[in-house]
């Protein structure tokens, strides 16, 4: 079974500037979440969708990130302008079933801001 | 909301115990899990609590009390690729998410 595909793996960009991250959760996978872990810190949840809804962006800073599932399987996450703390790992995580606490995480994006 | 706590760093030697401790504020969830995370890797999911007691799966086992607010991670007979870190998770009461500890690195020296 293929996992969570992330791209690309790393991304350099100056402040001020775009960038977009592309998730593939695992296949049949309704969930999927967007998460941002910064360096010696835990992963902080972005943004979930159900399908194609969003079910919880309650910490997405939305002036400046947006995150969309449009067919229900792949997502793509933006962020314009980029800050410098916003240097972290984007992690994209899939899950079936909830109710195990096991989400099936991809092995990020790296994003560093100069 | 939610905070979990935990060690910064944990060392020990090949062939030891350590025990990672989850110390946790939240007003309600539906269990506690556990995920291992390689430098520059995905955290992948090592176990679940959903009720109090031990959990075990192979060298790692895994501790709940909600009475105590407290959680646990048992690795035995440590292997050097057990170096990594460990975090803790719970999934709040009415919510799909899971809300991460601040994490352990755990260094084994031979």
């Amino acid at each position: 079974e293929a996992g969570v595909a992330q791209s690309p793996r790393y991304k350099i960009i100056e402040k001020r500037q775009s960038v977009a991250f592309w998730c593939n959760p695992i296949s049949g996978h309704a969930t999927l979440y967007w998460y941002q872990q910064i360096l010696g810190q835990g992963p902080k949840l972005l943004i979930q969708f159900q399908n194609n809804g969003v079910v919880d962006d309650s910490q997405l800073p939305k002036d400046r990130f947006s995150a969309e599932r449009l067919k229900g399987v792949d997502s793509t996450l933006k962020i314009q302008p980029a800050k410098l703390e916003d240097s972290a790992v984007y992690l994209c995580a899939s899950s079936l079933k909830v109710n195990t606490g096991e989400l099936f995480f991809g092995e990020g994006s790296r994003l560093t801001v100069l | 909301g939610q905070s979990l706590e935990q060690p910064s760093e944990v060392t020990a030697v090949e062939g030891a115990i350590v025990q990672i401790n989850c110390t946790y504020q939240t007003s309600g969830f539906y269990g506690l899990s556990w995920y291992q995370q390689h430098d520059g890797g995905a955290p992948t999911f090592l176990s679940y609590n959903a009720l109090d007691g031990l959990e075990e799966t192979g060298r790692f086992s895994s501790f709940l009390s909600r009475s105590d607010s407290y959680g646990y991670l048992l690795l035995q007979e440590l292997q050097m690729k057990d170096s990594a870190s460990y975090f803790c998770a719970v999934r709040p009461t009415g919510f799909q998410k899971l809300v991460f500890g601040t994490g352990t690195r755990l260094l084994v020296s031979p």
